[in-house]
């Protein structure tokens, strides 16, 4: 089965602990992205690969780490310096043959 | 940074009625895409363009990329109630730093049977 996933689906945590969220995609996109929805907003972009071992800040990067050790895995930290980070984390990937992008289900982060 | 006016906010049709919905922008985008988003599920792509002006459709879909580059319109023929979802419209610019999207606030759709 070709595609992004994401998990877990669902993540509670303590106020003031760092939380790792996974995604892991299989169709061989060289960019991944990273995006951040609230309740009854759109999508605002937090970081971005677009190769191996490089990644930019997106328009909501403070609070937030990542890595790209790999070329199908793009995890995302969310710090303890991350104000509000109670949030629907998606996770996508870039095609290079249609230059659009494909998400994957998504975690719901609560942070209690 | 760019922003994407994205309208109506939310729209309640009867089944077998069409929609549209549309997206205006300050600033020109090289493609715009169009998503569905059921609850609680990622985006899923509906139709993406690529050429100023051009007309696509995806069975009872239709999508326009505006001539000047700024804006994009999509309609959904003959509602059936599984169009329930909110529609999110993206424009896609190319960078130094590689392509990004920007996205609309949504059109939040019921359709009553």
């Amino acid at each position: 089965d070709g595609g992004i996933t994401q998990s877990p689906k669902y993540l509670f945590r303590k106020e003031g602990q760092n939380v790792t969220l996974s995604c892991e995609q299989n169709l061989n996109h060289d960019a991944m992205y990273w995006y951040r929805q609230d309740p009854g907003q759109g999508l605002r972009l937090i970081y971005y690969s677009q190769i191996v071992n490089d990644f930019q800040k997106g328009d909501i990067a403070e609070g937030y780490s990542v890595s790209r050790e790999k070329k199908e895995s793009f995890p995302l930290t969310v710090t303890s310096a991350q104000k509000n980070p109670t949030a629907f984390y998606l996770c996508a990937s870039r095609s290079g043959s249609t230059d659009t992008q494909y998400f994957g289900p998504g975690t719901r982060l609560t942070v209690l | 940074g760019q922003q994407l006016n994205q309208s109506p906010q939310s729209m309640f049709i009867q089944e077998g009625e069409d929609v549209s919905m549309n997206c205006t922008s300050s600033s020109i985008f090289n493609t715009w895409l169009w998503y569905k988003q059921d609850p609680g599920e990622g985006p899923v792509l509906l139709i993406a363009l690529y050429k100023a002006g051009e007309l696509t459709s995806n069975g009872r879909l239709t999508a326009q990329f505006g001539i000047t580059r700024k804006d994009s319109f999509l309609n959904i023929s003959a509602s059936i109630p599984s169009d329930v979802g909110i529609y999110f419209c993206a424009g896609q610019l190319k960078g130094t730093s590689g392509s990004r999207l920007t996205f609309g606030e949504g059109t939040q759709l019921t359709v009553n049977p």
